[in-house]
């Protein structure tokens, strides 16, 4: 089976500019979730979508959105750059929120963003 | 809220070494408990997992045992590698809602010959 594969694996962008990061969610998963890992620090949870749907979403502010489609791939796109934007962004993809509970999730190798 | 608090780090341990990182958790219900492996330069790996009290995750010699009564789930090594050096997360996911897991802040482990 076909782990979770992200895309791109390092982008640099400027301050304002707005960017769009890639997932593929492992083969049969159809729960997606993104994370925003600062350097020295844990996942940051930023939101999750179950088939289509956005499903729960953390502190973070709405020029950081998503989509999910119907082959469950999903994108991240966050607008208005910041510098403290920077940061390694993580997928991971569950079989299901019962998955989720049970088996837990499986994560993608990330994209480093670097805003300058 | 949910809530995970894993032990500072780096821990700092010679080869052949035994392991043991910390790892408390608040939740409400009943939550599955995970520990993630993250080597450098790489997204997170399941290491294991514990569903209920009193379980016992295990993997490639690493174990971790579900305690209700004392909140806990840390993780063990009897003997520990150069290649097992690589920052530890300790994560729950609660019942009930979305199930959204929680992270802990990771725990790096330094390994010398």
């Amino acid at each position: 089976e076909t782990g979770v594969t992200q895309s791109p694996t390092h982008l640099i962008k400027t301050r304002g500019q707005q960017v769009t990061l890639r997932c593929s969610s492992q083969s049969g998963h159809n729960t997606v979730s993104w994370y925003q890992q600062a350097l020295g620090q844990g996942p940051q949870f930023i939101f999750q979508y179950y088939r289509e749907e956005e499903n729960g979403r953390g502190n973070f502010p709405p020029r950081f959105s998503g989509l999910q489609f119907p082959n469950y791939s999903s994108e991240l796109n966050v607008n208005a750059l910041e510098l403290d934007d920077s940061a390694l962004y993580l997928c991971a993809s569950s079989g299901g929120t019962g998955g989720a509970y049970s088996y837990g999730y499986t994560f993608g190798s990330g994209t480093r963003l670097t805003v300058v | 809220g949910d809530s995970v608090t894993q032990m500072e780090g780096p821990v700092t341990l010679s080869e052949e070494a035994f392991l043991t990182i910390n790892c408390t958790y608040t939740a409400t219900g009943y939550p599955s408990l995970f520990w993630y492996v993250q080597y450098p330069g790489e997204g997170l790996q399941l290491l294991l997992k514990a569903t209920k009290a009193d379980d016992k995750g295990s993997n490639k010699g690493f174990e971790a045992t579900y305690r209700k009564e004392t909140t806990s789930f840390h993780l063990e090594k009897g003997s520990v590698q150069v290649s097992d050096s690589a920052v530890y997360f300790c994560a729950l996911t609660a019942s009930g809602g979305s199930y959204i897991p929680t992270f802990g802040r990771g725990t790096s482990l330094i390994v010398h010959p």
